[in-house]
């Protein structure tokens, strides 16, 4: 079946580093969705990416549509205390919505 | 404006017990979907629901049954209860399409 990959599972960075993490997948997506979870809550949508190649912004979190389809990436500049928390990928099951696959999430921990 | 709100925020329950998690949508949302998160992975898509139709079904038992409200609300039943049911049950809901808004979960402890 379909899988999502992570990495790194986990990070340990200084306050003021810049992050990345990836997502391959087995099959191609047509759209892929960055969400984080802080402890206590559910996901929030960070970015979405429907076309390959597309670059997109929020902030200082930038993510790619990787050009095989098959790949995403996530980069944070200039690291803060917030963004500590688990980052997922995702991608959708079907064309209908609401029906996401999860990747199992990439851990980051900000030292101040 | 409210999110989505789930109740209870904690359920212990007994092996073999029976439970139902309550969620409600954003406003205008008419989508709900339930998802399962074990600790240290990511959330499981388990059902989905569209103007009170099932729209999707992960690869659940049929233990785990769900419904959809005139409200738009919704209930994740699940039936003799496993330990390796233990687990963050998350609802989001959508006005339709891909993005999800997500509640804070139900975590519910089987023992």
């Amino acid at each position: 079946g379909q899988q999502l990959n992570q990495s790194p599972q986990s990070m340990f960075i200084q306050e003021g580093e810049d992050v990345s993490m990836n997502c391959t997948s087995s099959s191609i997506f047509n759209t892929w969705l960055w969400y984080k979870q802080d402890p206590g809550e559910g996901p929030v949508l960070l970015i979405a990416l429907y076309k390959a190649g597309e670059l997109t912004s929020n902030g200082r979190l930038t993510a790619q549509f990787g050009i095989t389809r098959k790949d995403s990436f996530l980069n944070i500049s200039a690291s803060i205390p917030s963004d500590v928390g688990i980052y997922f990928c995702a991608g959708p099951l079907d064309n209908q919505g609401g029906k996401l696959i999860f990747g199992q999430g990439t851990e980051l921990s900000v030292k101040p | 404006d409210a999110g989505v709100t789930q109740s209870p925020t904690h359920l212990i329950k007994t092996r073999g017990q029976q439970v139902t998690l309550r969620c409600s949508p954003i406003s205008g949302h008419k989508s709900v979907s339930w998802y399962q998160q074990v600790l240290g992975q990511g959330p499981q898509f388990i059902f989905q629901y569209y103007e009170k139709e099932e729209r999707g079904r992960g690869n659940f038992p049929d233990r785990f049954s769900a419904r959809q409200f005139p409200n738009y609300s919704s209930e994740l039943n699940v039936n003799a209860l496993l330990l390796g049911d233990s687990a963050l049950y998350l609802c989001a809901s959508s006005p339709s399409g891909t993005h999800l808004f997500f509640g804070s979960g139900t975590q519910l402890s089987v023992l």
